[in-house]
């Protein structure tokens, strides 16, 4: 059966300071891989998809990055965190059809 | 653009009654498919229901049920009975696949979610 992972669970990080999310997959191959926000009082916004290895696709401009070093491994990066990138971040794998969500990783910026 | 809108931001209601869920969405699509989640505290979301659009009929299982209506673009959650185990924050969500939307990502859109709160 798939697995998703997402590690940290939890991140403090200062304003100004680096970040990196990571994701992976298991039980599958050649998956569509997804990350979403969910803010504060806001519902789950998508941010990157990725169709393949080295192929990102970013849904809304903003201080976060993504990449795909692997099939199964999906990253979230950003190089200099804002206090408005806080949130609740979710990977997931699958297609239009079905999507199957990660544990998550709470940000917090201060 | 597709949209899904949840108006109740939050509900409370006490254990045993009956609750609904309201979602309405936009598309022009006429492909598309429509989801539940329910995200307990944990965060993690967890999958309820998956419809299609060519596929009208309600659907019930167990104490949940769902009334997807074209003419009025919404897509309803229904529990009967609540009870305490049912508190969560609920999502409707929206995907048009790529083969029909002509392109761009073929992932989920949300709405920001309804917070139930079954109280004993």
């Amino acid at each position: 059966s798939q697995t998703i992972h997402q590690w940290p669970a939890t991140l403090v990080q200062p304003v100004g300071s680096p970040l990196s999310l990571e994701c992976t997959v298991e039980g599958t191959s050649n998956p569509n891989l997804y990350w979403y926000r969910q803010a504060a009082g806001r519902g789950l916004q998508l941010l990157f998809y990725s169709v393949g290895i080295g192929q990102i696709s970013s849904e809304v401009p903003q201080n976060l990055s993504a990449s795909r070093p692997q099939d199964r491994q999906f990253i979230l990066s950003s190089k200099k965190l804002l206090l408005s990138d806080s949130g609740f971040y979710l990977c997931a794998w699958g297609t239009s059809y079905e999507q199957y969500f990660g544990p998550g990783t709470r940000l917090t910026v201060t | 653009a597709q949209k899904v809108t949840q108006a109740q931001t939050e509900i409370s209601v006490v254990e045993k009654e009956d609750v609904t869920l309201d979602c309405v969405y936009e598309t022009r699509d006429t492909t598309y498919y429509l989801f539940w989640y329910k995200q307990p505290p944990s965060g993690e979301l967890v999958f309820l229901i998956r419809r299609n659009s060519f596929d009208e009929q309600n659907e019930i299982s167990g104490r949940y049920s769902w009334n997807f209506q074209k003419s009025t673009s919404s897509f309803n959650f229904t529990i009967t009975a609540s009870q305490v185990v049912d508190s969560a924050v609920y999502f409707c969500a929206l995907s048009e696949p790529l083969l029909y939307s002509g392109g761009g990502a073929d992932g989920l859109t949300f709405g920001k979610g309804t917070h139930l709160i079954i109280q004993p």
